[in-house]
């Protein structure tokens, strides 16, 4: 129930493209979902982030869409960029302000 | 901008000896963490530290870890008796409230 289910393992997309990342979770008590982004060898980024009382929230190029009914929220990048290739993060906040993560999205952006 | 460091970079140790790494989290942060990505796998929580005390630990963090405050700057992770299976990347985290929190660029330990 501590989980969090991420999706796909990796994604490549045209420059230019969308990019979607999708995540679920079971856990009802879960309060806050942050995106975070990797570069290799670097920490993990926060890239933006949702409380579950709004389905939507948008910075630029990148949105979140939180469906609370299904558990379920993801990311969207739009105009996909090659500076954009990482390593992608879903995570939610669970008891003692701690980060569940996801497994991981690596997403690569062709030019 | 403020940013969480964290020393070393790289530290190779032998199997059964003690580390110590080193985080210097964001000044007016009152929320400490630990985390570790083992290669090519998800960041796992550790523990989370406040008011001098653990707020809470994951079941990873057992007595072979310890984690201390020992001055107003830093946050310190002691890995006693190490083991091959400790090998990972490990972070650490603050927060200035139970709000977003900000990772550091990692300590990468390898056992040997």
């Amino acid at each position: 129930q501590q989980q969090v289910k991420q999706s796909p393992q990796s994604l490549i997309v045209q420059k230019g493209g969308i990019s979607i990342i999708n995540c679920a979770y079971e856990n009802t008590a879960f309060d806050y979902f942050p995106w975070y982004q990797q570069f290799p060898g670097k920490g993990p980024a926060l890239l933006i982030a949702i409380r579950p009382d709004v389905s939507e929230k948008k910075e630029g190029r990148f949105t979140i869409s939180f469906n609370k009914s299904a558990k379920q929220f993801s990311l969207h990048i739009m105009d996909s960029q090659p500076g954009d290739s990482a390593t992608y993060f879903c995570a939610a906040r669970g008891g003692g302000n701690k980060l569940v993560f996801g497994a991981g999205t690596i997403l690569r952006v062709k030019s | 901008e403020p940013e969480v460091t964290q020393t070393p970079s790289h530290q190779v140790t032998q199997m059964g000896q003690e580390v110590i790494l080193r985080c210097v989290p964001i000044s007016n942060h009152l929320y400490f963490y630990w985390y570790r990505q083992i290669l090519g796998q998800k960041v796992e929580f550790l523990v989370s530290f406040y008011n001098n005390e653990i707020s809470e630990k994951s079941e990873i963090f057992d007595d072979q870890f310890s984690v201390e405050r020992p001055d107003g700057s830093n946050f310190t992770l002691k890995i006693r008796s190490t083991k091959l299976e400790d090998s990972a990347m490990y972070f650490c985290a603050s927060s200035r409230d139970k709000g977003t929190q900000y990772f550091g660029p990692g300590t990468r330990l390898l056992v040997l």
